[in-house]
């Protein structure tokens, strides 16, 4: 099994809602990310979680909070957003891959297209 | 790899004609290099991946990337395109960090 699982694939909310992105993987990864992508740029990385810990914040805003329950879960829950924030948000995992000489590729899940409104 | 750079932000080709995807990079260590493709409102897809076994890698989809270290480059090419393959391309480069670093993206157009 070789899948990201995201849920919802869609979600429109206001800018006064609270809702949750999950992301779910069953490959036995380590270390499991967000990224949010705008149209016609790349991915940017908003979180990563390494041994369910938080080891980067890209700087994120407070009205976005990560949470890794487990190891195979990761949530992004999501508070008072502005309409910029609309974006296709972005889970992935890895093999923890700290070592120079072992650093694995990103199994990307399909995503959650969110509009804030 | 510390940096990417994909030279080529739009590739038009006619479908059945080679397709070249060109990326450099730059880094100060032996860098893991990977080409990932996403077809609109999707996920990225991952095409191959080259962590310094064989320079020549071969991927899915009939793709296939060469490391080259003395002109830092790791280019995407593909005999013959399909309709199927329009989609937008990216080169990754990742290092000693949980981190990986992205090109801009190569849209990749394939007419009749």
């Amino acid at each position: 099994d070789t899948e990201v699982t995201q849920t919802p694939k869609h979600l429109v909310m206001g800018m006064t809602n609270k809702k949750s992105l999950k992301c779910e993987q069953h490959m036995g990864h380590r270390a499991m990310y967000w990224y949010k992508q705008k149209a016609k740029k790349p991915p940017e990385l908003m979180f990563v979680y390494s041994y369910e810990k938080l080891s980067i914040n890209e700087s994120v805003p407070s009205r976005f909070s990560p949470e890794c329950p487990n190891s195979s879960l990761l949530n992004l829950h999501l508070h008072a957003l502005q309409p910029e924030d609309s974006a296709l948000y972005l889970c992935a995992s890895s093999q923890e891959g700290r070592t120079p000489s072992r650093t694995t590729e990103a199994f990307f899940g399909q995503g959650t297209r969110l509009t804030v409104v | 790899a510390q940096s990417v750079t994909q030279l080529d932000s739009h590739v038009s080709v006619s479908e059945g004609t080679p397709v070249l995807l060109r990326c450099n990079y730059s880094s100060s260590y032996s860098p893991s290099l990977f080409w990932y493709v996403q077809h609109p409102n999707k996920g990225l897809q991952l095409l191959l991946k080259y962590t310094s076994a064989a320079t020549l890698v071969k991927g899915i989809n009939g793709f296939e990337a060469e490391f080259k270290k003395s002109e830092t480059s790791f280019h995407l090419t593909k005999p013959s395109a399909h309709m199927s393959d329009a989609a937008e391309y990216f080169c990754v480069g990742s290092g000693n960090t949980d981190k990986l670093i992205f090109g801009t993206g190569t849209r990749l157009q394939v007419f009749p």
